[in-house]
């Protein structure tokens, strides 16, 4: 069974400033995707960045970085540069096989960050 | 340009009667999958369809019923509602199963009260 574990429930940061948010996952698989989702006070998933496990680069996505370190099974994201639109819950998730050749998520509990002025 | 929809957005009924919950996509997407997301939990998947009229269990099935005739819908049906089931539903889609390609996009969720 996968596992994926989001260790900060909540985090405030400095508007202009970076933030990491953690993200540290459990598989046997030697093949899986890591994504990140923002999700606002509206409610609606937003698709932010995706790594595969046998990327060797780090994925970027304009503010957003993933820092990825295989070997200690973490997908850490990197906001930089924050703004008060960025207020909201973050989700870690992992790709894993299903039974009928599809794939599903996997979320972890999130972590909720709000962008003080 | 819709992409994903879902309807009806909020949804109140009570204990014992059938909801149906619609999701809607117009990419033409393979797979299709519903979550749903309680208070303090990331998403769980109920169930999910990798094509029309093939669809199998997730991590929570209990009390649902799918169903996908066509491509581009694909319906939850909560046969007797309880109360536990009030939470909000997310329908996602993607176009395939490797790698990037799989990405889900969401819908913008139904949420459920069921008194």
């Amino acid at each position: 069974a996968q596992k994926i574990t989001q260790t900060q429930p909540g985090m405030f940061v400095q508007e202009k400033e970076a933030v990491t948010l953690d993200c540290t996952y459990d598989t046997s698989d030697q093949s899986y995707g890591l994504f990140w989702y923002k999700q606002p006070s509206s409610g609606e998933m937003i698709f932010l960045i995706y790594q595969g496990s046998y990327d060797e680069q780090n994925a970027t996505e304009g503010r957003y970085s993933l820092n990825f370190q295989k070997a200690r099974k973490s997908a850490n994201l990197v906001i930089s540069a924050s703004q008060l639109g960025d207020s909201a819950m973050y989700f870690c998730a992992m790709r894993e096989r299903l039974r009928a050749a599809g794939n599903k998520l996997t979320f972890g509990g999130g972590t909720r960050v709000l962008v003080k002025p | 340009d819709a992409g994903i929809t879902q309807s009806p957005r909020y949804k109140i009924t009570e204990t014992g009667r059938q909801v149906t919950l619609m999701c809607h996509q117009t990419w033409s997407h393979s797979y299709m999958f519903w979550y749903r997301q309680d208070l303090g939990h990331g998403l769980r998947l109920i169930y999910y369809s990798a094509a029309a009229d093939i669809t199998d269990k997730g991590e929570v099935p209990d009390g649902y019923v799918v169903s996908r005739s066509k491509t581009e819908n694909f319906p939850l049906t909560l046969e007797s509602a309880t109360r536990s089931q009030t939470s909000v539903y997310f329908c996602a889609s993607s176009e395939s199963n490797y790698d990037q390609l799989d990405t889900q996009y969401f819908g913008p969720g139904t949420r459920l009260t069921v008194l």
